[in-house]
């Protein structure tokens, strides 16, 4: 069965570069979710798309943006990252509201 | 607010010896509750979801149960395979979309 896909999975940026994040949802999910979690810690809520408009927003840095696209893709764009945006990021994807989310396997950002 | 509480932190079991683990939440209006297997360096793997009190799902040699303050995930004969951390999550107050995360249970089967 068809799962999010993330890229890339690995990413390695210096201070005050920025980088982009890239999801695919599962097939037909019009919900999609981003996540971050540090070493040790569970997944903190970023940003959230339903039907590419933005539905809820958490602790997302003001240098941090996000948008889904027509064909329900989303991008992360993160700026001017500190060291302390190193993390894995997570999307996940679902159908609607307080169902079930799939997570993708992450992109573990290094900030050097 | 939300709160997700997730017990033990840790818990170290022998092949074969069976437990539970606890998923407390405080919100209000329970839309569902989640849980999710995580592996080192890699995404949650959902494993159930949870919508009413005295429902249960199955899944191999794990159950999940939910009451109306918590949920219980019980592990039968475990293997070292299910060493993961188990998260539990439920869908935020704020009538938005996210999820709440617990802290985990580490759990660590040994052969």
């Amino acid at each position: 069965a068809a799962g999010v896909i993330q890229s890339p999975r690995h990413l390695i940026k210096e201070k005050r570069e920025t980088a982009t994040l890239k999801c695919y949802p599962i097939p037909r999910h019009d919900t999609v979710y981003w996540y971050q979690q540090g070493p040790g810690q569970d997944p903190q809520f970023l940003i959230s798309f339903y039907e590419k408009m933005q539905s809820d927003k958490g602790s997302i840095p003001d240098r941090f943006s996000a948008q889904q696209f027509s064909d329900y893709h989303s991008e992360l764009n993160m700026s001017s990252l500190e060291l302390g945006d190193s993390a894995l990021y997570f999307c996940a994807s679902s159908t609607g509201m307080n169902t079930e989310a799939f997570f993708g396997q992450g992109t573990r950002l290094t900030v050097v | 607010e939300d709160q997700v509480t997730q017990s033990p932190e840790a818990l170290r079991l022998q092949e074969g010896e069976s437990s539970s683990l606890n998923c407390s939440y405080t919100v209000s209006g329970l839309r569902g509750l989640f849980w999710y297997r995580q592996d080192p360096g890699k995404g949650p793997e959902f494993l159930f979801t949870l919508y009413s009190a005295g429902e249960e799902k199955e899944k191999e040699r794990l159950k999940a149960t939910l009451t109306k303050k918590e949920s219980f995930l019980h592990i039968t004969a475990p293997k070292p395979e299910d060493s993961a951390t188990y998260l539990c999550a439920v869908p935020s107050l704020s009538y938005g979309q996210n999820f709440v995360f617990g802290p985990g249970t580490r759990l660590s089967v040994l052969p």
